[in-house]
């Protein structure tokens, strides 16, 4: 099994530009979550889901897009990349139920110049 | 107000010496969960250790063990006999009641010391 595989692993970008993050996970998972993590700041939410056609926002929104068509894929859009948008991202996925964590991928390390 | 608060932004410890690292989290729900991972320096995240709201017993998987206080509302996590590879990121996680996502502590780096 794959797992959870995040595209690509590094990217950088112009202010202004905007991009997509793939998320993609094999595991029949329902639940699936985007994080960034900052120095200092642990990871914070963006948004999650919790199956197809649902989503929701997490702590730090602002600036980013999701949909989720199917149960495998949760991609990230950046709408207009700011410098305060350089980070590390995370796709992660799990289960229903309260005792699954999450399985994580590997990251995306953006940097917005 | 943080859910989860982990106070120690970075610990020593002795090769071999246990260490205990510190989280405690706010939460209403009578049914959750707290979780810990470790981020080395290479960078991915993983799974360590589960507790469940309902559990009565503490968690441990091999040298690592949750010493869960409930009415204080804390979830250290224990390591025993740490080794050099134990150094890296560790965080504290909670997830409560049905659909809702995992929220994270701010983490502690642990550096094990030969």
């Amino acid at each position: 099994n794959a797992g959870v595989t995040q595209t690509p692993k590094f990217q950088v970008l112009k202010t202004g530009q905007s991009m997509t993050l793939q998320c993609a996970q094999d595991m029949n998972h329902e639940y699936m979550s985007w994080y960034r993590q900052d120095p200092g700041m642990g990871l914070r939410l963006i948004h999650y889901s919790v199956g197809a056609g649902i989503t929701d926002q997490g702590e730090v929104p602002n600036g980013y897009n999701v949909s989720r068509s199917t149960t495998e894929d949760f991609p990230l859009r950046l709408l207009s990349a700011a410098p305060s948008q350089t980070s590390v991202y995370f796709c992660a996925s799990s289960q229903q139920g309260l005792g699954y964590g999450y399985t994580f991928g590997s990251g995306t390390r953006l940097t917005v110049v | 107000a943080q859910k989860i608060t982990q106070t120690q932004p970075g610990m020593f410890v002795q090769e071999k010496e246990a260490v205990t690292l510190d989280c405690t989290y706010d939460t209403s729900d009578q049914s959750y969960g707290l979780f810990w991972y470790k981020q080395p320096s290479s960078g991915e995240m993983i799974f360590l250790i589960y507790q469940g709201s309902y559990d009565e017993q503490n968690a441990t998987e091999g040298r690592y063990s949750l010493n869960f206080q409930k009415a204080r509302k804390s979830a250290n996590l224990v390591i025993s006999a740490s080794q050099l590879g134990d150094s890296a990121m560790y965080f504290c996680a909670m997830r409560e009641g049905q659909g809702t996502p995992l929220v994270f502590g701010k983490g502690t780096r642990l550096s094990v010391i030969a």
